[in-house]
């Protein structure tokens, strides 16, 4: 099994709303990764959690918070958005966060989720 | 920081012609990864590579990963109307503890003519 699942798949929301994009995988992964890609464009790095820790933030503005409450889950909170903010959002998780670190052998390879089409009106 | 250069940008084929693709940098990696991106949807891991030298393939998917650790290729054999969508390369760095970044090429987008 090597599913990460997203939800919800679609999410339209206004400037001033709060939402939540979820991330759930049980592979026993212990690194989770928020992507966001922009039409026609590779994904971009956002967060990377580590052992449920927040290891890397790619200068992500505040008002995207990531929150890791347990190996399985990643949740991204989303307040006050603007309309350049509108683009497929991926979580993705690969199975050892040691691994990744040091960026060889089995494991280090990361698993997506289906996405999140996210727009801002 | 790291850059892959992923070629060709876009290719039109014929139905049950072989397709390749690759990328390149100028900088040594120690993993490489192809993935394969239908609109809409998340990339999909095809093919994970190790060493250097080392050849795998998936079903009509064959990969290598270069001797040098600057380049990959990926080939496809008979193409068939679904492998239609966007390919990327992404590697990690060789070295940098702590360092999470997968670099992606910019993809390559593969039409099918029927």
């Amino acid at each position: 099994d090597t599913e990460v699942t997203q939800t919800p798949k679609h999410l339209v929301m206004g400037m001033t709303n709060k939402k939540s994009l979820k991330c759930e995988q049980h592979m026993g992964h212990r690194a989770m990764y928020w992507y966001k890609q922009k039409a026609k464009k590779p994904p971009e790095l956002m967060f990377v959690y580590s052992y449920e820790k927040l290891s890397i933030n790619e200068s992500v503005p505040s008002r995207f918070s990531p929150e890791c409450p347990n190996s399985s889950l990643l949740n991204l909170h989303l307040h006050a958005l603007q309309p350049e903010d509108s683009a497929l959002y991926l979580c993705a998780s690969s199975r050892s966060g040691k691994n990744y670190r040091q960026g060889r052998g089995a494991g280090t390879e990361a698993f997506f989720g289906q996405g999140t089409r996210l727009t801002v009106v | 920081g790291q850059q892959l250069n992923q070629s060709p940008q876009s290719m039109f084929i014929q139905e049950g012609e072989d397709v390749s693709m690759n990328c390149t940098s100028s900088s040594i990696f120690n993993t490489w990864l192809w993935y394969k991106q239908d609109p809409g949807e998340g990339p999909v891991l095809l093919i994970a590579l190790y060493k250097a030298g080392e050849l795998t393939s998936n079903g009509r998917l064959t990969a290598q990963f270069g001797i040098t650790r600057k380049d990959s290729f990926l080939n496809i054999s008979a193409s068939i109307p679904s492998d239609v969508g966007i390919y990327f390369c992404a590697c990690y760095p060789y070295s940098g503890a702590g360092s999470y970044q997968l670099t992606f090429g910019k993809g390559t987008k593969l039409s099918v003519i029927p």
